[in-house]
C-alpha cells in the first residue's frame, strides 16, 4: 500500500491569511493526486486533479503542485467558507488518502 | 447532472452481512471509463476506498477487505451494489458512492453517504 502522511494535522488561521497543507507519498506516485474539502456531515469535494488542476466551479484561491512524493495545496487568501478539513488522495496504485488536515478558526 | 445515492440498512448486527446500494443517475455504467467506488469513513476519521467497478466489468477490491467485499453492477437499472461480509463494530461508518472518469481519474463526484452502525 501507498500510505500518504499530511502536515499539519491542524491549523489555525485567519481570514485572509495563506496557507499551505503538505502531503507525502510513501513511494512515487507521479502526479496522481487529488485534494478534497471535507466539512461537518457532508461528503467530500473534489478541489484538485492530477497535483495542479482545478476542478471546474473551484475558486482560484485554491492551488495544488509537487510530484513524485511531495505535494502542496495552497489556499491563497482564506475565506470564512474554507474552514474544513482536506485530505489528499493518490491514485496510482490503488486508492488510498491521507489523514486529514483540520483548518480551523484562529 | 450526475448524482449518486445510497441506500441500505442503519444498523446491522456483528457477524451479519451488510448489503448497500448505490442508485446514480446523470451516466451509465456501460460507458468507456465510467466507474463506481465505495469509500468509507468512520465517525472522526479519515476516508477508506473499498471497492471499485468499471465500465468494462473490471473490479477492483481493497486488499486489507478483499475477502468480505463483492462489488457488482446493473447496468439497466444504473445501480451498483456492495457486499461486505461479517461485519464486526470496527465497520461503523459513513459509506459514500463515489463516481470516477477513466481508469487514472480521481473520486469526482460523491454521493451524500449512508450512515451505518454495527452493533447487537
Amino acid at each position: 500500500d501507498i500510505r500518504m502522511t499530511q502536515s499539519p494535522s491542524t491549523l489555525s488561521a485567519s481570514v485572509g491569511d495563506r496557507v499551505s497543507i503538505t502531503c507525502r507519498a510513501s513511494q512515487s506516485i507521479s502526479s496522481w493526486l487529488a485534494w478534497y474539502q471535507q466539512k461537518p456531515g457532508k461528503a467530500p469535494k473534489l478541489l484538485i486533479y492530477k497535483a495542479s488542476s482545478l476542478e471546474s466551479g473551484v475558486p482560484s484561491r485554491f492551488s495544488g503542485s509537487g510530484s513524485g512524493t511531495e505535494f502542496t495545496l495552497t489556499i491563497s487568501s482564506l475565506q470564512p467558507d474554507d474552514f474544513a478539513t482536506y485530505y489528499c488522495h493518490q491514485y496510482n496504485s490503488y486508492w488510498t488518502f491521507g489523514q486529514g488536515t483540520k483548518v480551523e478558526i484562529k | 447532472q450526475i448524482t449518486l445515492k445510497e441506500s441500505g440498512p442503519t444498523l446491522v448486527k456483528p457477524t451479519q452481512t451488510l448489503t448497500l446500494t448505490c442508485t446514480f443517475s446523470g451516466f451509465s455504467l456501460s460507458t468507456s471509463g465510467v466507474g463506481v467506488a465505495w469509500i468509507r469513513q468512520p465517525p472522526g476519521k479519515a476516508l477508506e476506498w473499498l471497492a471499485l467497478i468499471y465500465w468494462d466489468d473490471d473490479k477492483r477490491y481493497s486488499p486489507s477487505l478483499k475477502s468480505r467485499l463483492t462489488i457488482t453492477k446493473d447496468t439497466s437499472k444504473n445501480q451498483v451494489v456492495l457486499t461486505m461480509t461479517n461485519v464486526d463494530p470496527v465497520d461503523t461508518a459513513t459509506y459514500y458512492c463515489v463516481h470516477i472518469l477513466g481508469k487514472s481519474g480521481a473520486f469526482d463526484i460523491w454521493g451524500q453517504g449512508t450512515m451505518v452502525t454495527v452493533s447487537s
